[in-house]
């Protein structure tokens, strides 16, 4: 069975305390791993794509990882603008579409 | 690129009567769009999936008659909820796929709260 897989659930640092999200997936054929930033009462904001084993992306303070079981979402010398959820999505190669269900970041100034 | 717009972004109406929510792609086009539906503190729960030109498809659980979908052309897709009830209070998001892209990224619009009287 397609199974996505989120942790923590909810993360709480100091400004400066870097850390990383994970999200595990469990799929028949992946063709793209997505993180996403939602603020509340806001649509998901896109972030990265990652489309195979190896791959990385950064963008400012983020950087996102991806291994044949799961990826990562490191967060470097975090600000309390990073205060978020963030959610990992999958896509399969038969289009179906699987959301985590979020990672509740607070960072603390 | 890859902007999504949603209208109204906050509507309140009262019991029984009908809200159409609206979701545009302004800089792509976007043959498929989905409709999804997010309670407090919860992760998006997928309701339908928009085809332009086509019915569009519902995931289990969801009433086809309560929830309209209409996607016109291949820029608009609409969400009726017909009859509303308290219980279909709720913060409404679509999303748009970009026709060209083969990875299936999903862009979001800012979402709809609904709050039925």
């Amino acid at each position: 069975e397609d199974q996505v897989t989120q942790s923590p659930e909810a993360l709480r640092l100091q400004e400066g305390e870097s850390s990383s999200l994970n999200c595990s997936y469990t799929v028949s054929g992946l063709r793209g791993l997505f993180w996403y930033r939602q603020d509340p009462g806001k649509g998901p904001e896109f972030l990265f794509t990652l489309y195979s084993a190896g791959e990385e992306k950064e963008k400012e303070r983020l950087k996102a990882t991806l291994t044949k079981k799961e990826s990562f979402l490191h967060i470097t010398a975090p600000k309390p603008e990073d205060s978020a959820t963030y959610l990992c999505a999958v896509a399969t190669s038969g289009n179906q579409f699987y959301f985590g269900t979020g990672t509740s970041l607070t960072v603390i100034p | 690129g890859a902007v999504v717009s949603q209208h109204p972004s906050r509507v309140i109406c009262k019991s029984g009567t009908s809200v159409k929510i609206e979701c545009r792609s302004l800089d792509f086009q976007a043959t498929t769009m989905f409709w999804y539906r997010q309670f407090p503190k919860k992760s998006l729960m997928l309701m339908a999936t928009s085809n332009e030109g086509s019915k569009a498809t519902y995931e289990q659980g969801v009433e086809k008659d309560k929830f309209l979908i209409n996607h016109a052309s291949l820029t608009l897709s609409t969400l009726t909820v017909t009859s509303a009830h308290p219980e279909d209070s709720s913060f409404y998001i679509c999303s748009a796929r970009h026709d060209r892209n083969p990875y299936n990224e999903q862009f979001f619009g800012p979402g709809t709260r609904l709050t039925v009287l």
